[in-house]
């Protein structure tokens, strides 16, 4: 079992590279989400996915970009890194929208 | 528009003794309201959500949580601290409006340490 998983769990980039973080859920929850955890900011919401093919911009999505071409898979991809990038990410899944479940979390240092 | 205000950063208890992490919400209509704990470097795991069904909330590992519209706080408790309970704790409201998908708005965290 499982569950909700994220990869690479740490990862050192460099200014300008393109880096992607993988999210891989087993439940097939409809919706997913990712959210960028800062000090002083708490976990603020990157976008999210209501199903397959359908995403939406949350609270920070400027530099992200990401897709969803099957249910259990939500990349995050960072076009072109900067350092105000460098963070601790983490996916989540929910069956209907309302409580969610959160993966182990990705560390992302850009130097 | 929905918002969470978790009104201590900071809650230090001893072992043995009761744990209130408090909370206090805003929302324009009825809320889905949950309370989640992250240990040091991991992700973060549900300790117990409110629906509406009832407004005492029994969670995971012995927490706690009453749902009190007319002060508009939903806070975490639980009778004896035990060491393994020292994380940070976050309040979570659902954005839950006509035309949302129901996204979540995490409180600012508290941190709780259990002394020996």
């Amino acid at each position: 079992d499982a569950g909700i998983t994220q990869s690479p769990r740490y990862k050192i980039t460099e200014t300008g590279r393109q880096v992607t973080l993988m999210c891989h859920q087993t439940w097939s929850h409809s919706y997913m989400f990712w959210y960028r955890q800062d000090l002083g900011h708490g976990l603020r919401l990157i976008y999210y996915s209501a199903a397959a093919d359908i995403t939406d911009k949350g609270e920070v999505p400027d530099g992200y970009v990401v897709s969803r071409s099957k249910t259990e898979n939500f990349p995050l991809t960072l076009e072109s890194a900067t350092r105000s990038q460098t963070s601790v990410y983490f996916c989540a899944s929910s069956p209907q929208g309302s409580e969610q479940y959160f993966g182990p979390g990705t560390r992302l240092t850009v130097t | 528009a929905q918002s969470v205000t978790q009104l201590d950063s900071h809650v230090s208890v001893s072992e043995g003794t009761p744990v209130l992490l408090r909370c206090n919400y805003s929302s324009s209509y009825s809320p889905s309201l949950f309370w989640y704990v992250q240990h040091p470097n991991k992700g973060l795991q549900l300790l117990l959500k409110y629906t509406s069904a009832t407004t005492l909330v029994k969670g995971i590992n012995g927490f706690e949580a009453e749902f009190k519209k007319s002060e508009t706080s939903f806070h975490l408790t639980k009778p004896s601290a035990h060491m393994s309970d020292a994380a940070e704790y976050f309040c979570v409201v659902s954005d839950r409006d006509g035309g949302s998908q129901g996204n979540l708005i995490f409180g600012k965290g508290t941190k709780l340490s259990v002394k020996p």
